[in-house]
């Protein structure tokens, strides 16, 4: 079967740094989306990573390695906006995306 | 209309009643999708279209329609509701090849 694993909730302090794993068991992989969901609202994009390595945008980076079945999502100086559910997402071999249940970020003053 | 536009926002349904959700997108892309999203649970697929004219089924379809009359609407329907039917329910949208999927803002449907 598909799977994708991340941890159900983490804590992190404002300004800190935090980093949210993600690993993947799926029939082919055509890419790895990160999306972020504030409560009550709309999943929206991140990032995407196809080949292996850090992709950098701003505070928030994803890396990815295949051979390991393995991204996370690093977020740096956090903000209390930050706070959401950041959700991973893979694209199997029919292109379809295969999702998390997600990942409940808590961030403290 | 700016994206994707959902209707209605939040609905109480009785069990055995007919309903549609509607989802309309000004971004003319090819593909578009409808998910429920249950706590503790991911996105899961019900329907999809890759692009006006074509439908296909998803990972949870039991229960629920879908068309494609143009590129813009992709309208669901429920049959006839069950109470495990409650749930949020996204449109989203997708550029064909390599682009993030843009979603609308959600309808909550409480069946009871």
């Amino acid at each position: 079967g598909q799977n994708i694993d991340q941890p159900t909730e983490m804590t992190a302090t404002e300004g800190a740094i935090v980093q949210i794993n993600c690993t993947y068991q799926t029939s082919g992989f055509n890419g790895l989306f990160w999306y972020q969901q504030h409560a009550g609202e709309a999943p929206t994009f991140l990032s995407y990573n196809v080949l292996d390595g850090l992709e950098e945008k701003g505070r928030f980076s994803s890396f990815l390695s295949r051979s390991k079945g393995y991204s996370y999502l690093l977020l740096k100086e956090l903000q209390m906006k930050d706070s959401a559910s950041y959700l991973c997402a893979v694209r199997d071999s029919n292109y379809q995306l295969i999702w998390g249940a997600g990942t409940k970020l808590i961030i403290k003053p | 209309i700016a994206g994707i536009t959902q209707a209605p926002t939040s609905q109480i349904l009785a069990a055995g009643r007919r309903m549609t959700l509607r989802c309309t997108q000004d971004m003319r892309h090819n593909a578009m999708y409808w998910y429920r999203q249950d706590l503790g649970l991911g996105l899961r697929l019900i329907h999809y279209s890759n692009t006006a004219g074509t439908t296909g089924k998803g990972e949870v379809p039991d229960g629920y329609s879908v068309s494609r009359a143009n590129t813009d609407d992709f309208p669901l329907t429920l049959a006839s509701a069950v109470p495990s039917q409650t749930s949020v329910y996204f449109c989203a949208s997708s550029e064909t090849g390599n682009y993030g999927y843009t979603f609308g803002s959600g309808t909550r449907l409480t069946v009871v």
